[in-house]
């Protein structure tokens, strides 16, 4: 049961341009929203995170936009850099008591910047 | 500051094996969690520990297992190794403080395990 889902496997983006990630999911008792940026044989790291009480949050060239009527949220970059190329992953968690701590991750988008 | 450390960074095991994977936490932190990530998917929580107590479980089986020390590090351990086991194993440290856990989760760069 796939409860986080990122519908679009790959993303090529110009340098200097916007690169735009979209992330659906479809548990309600979800509440806080978090980006992974992951490159090749390293773990992924921490990018930026939005709780459901708000519906955007920036953080330099990163925003995050939440839309809990539409289950879904997408992350921005702008402008993109030959370095932001790598596989994003949306997560997602809910703070109930079976699922306290535990994140919930979508497949992935593999983004490539191009000069 | 030493981030999350795994060991080792590769294993190739056969069918029927037993394998344990090693994990050190983030300094200050007292959570680990560990996941599976299969080729082409995002990774899958495995379970939890805090308090060198499983607190938190996904939907794997009874040959996953773990230990937490007190020291906070980690073993993830797995019996009667199956092909559909090989995947990059991922630990993940967090920390717990006033029963809040952070959600931000910093991640090892993980173990690829093999199994023939």
């Amino acid at each position: 049961d796939q409860q986080v889902k990122q519908n679009s496997p790959s993303l090529s983006v110009q340098e200097g341009r916007i690169s735009i990630l979209n992330c659906d999911y479809t548990n309600s008792m979800f509440d806080y929203f978090l980006w992974y940026k992951k490159y090749p044989a390293e773990g992924p790291t921490f990018l930026i995170s939005i709780s459901s009480i708000k519906d955007k949050n920036e953080d330099g060239r990163f925003t995050v936009f939440l839309n809990k009527s539409a289950k879904h949220l997408s992350l921005h970059i702008v402008p993109s850099q030959p370095g932001d190329s790598a596989v994003y992953f949306c997560a997602a968690s809910a703070e109930t008591t079976d699922s306290w701590g535990k994140l919930q991750f979508g497949a992935g988008t593999q983004v490539v910047v191009t000069p | 500051d030493a981030g999350v450390t795994q060991s080792p960074t590769h294993l190739i095991k056969t069918r029927g094996q037993q394998v344990t994977l090693r994990c050190s936490p983030k300094s200050g932190h007292d959570t680990v969690s560990w996941y599976q990530q299969a080729l082409g998917q995002g990774p899958q929580f495995i379970f939890q520990y805090y308090e060198e107590e499983e607190r938190q479980r996904g939907n794997f089986p009874d040959r996953f297992s773990g230990h937490q020390f007190p020291n906070y590090s980690s073993e993830l351990n797995v019996n009667a190794l199956l092909l559909g086991d090989s995947a990059l194993y991922l630990c993940a440290s967090s920390l717990v403080t006033s029963g809040q856990v952070y959600n931000e989760q910093f991640f090892g760069p993980g173990t690829r395990l093999t199994v023939l």
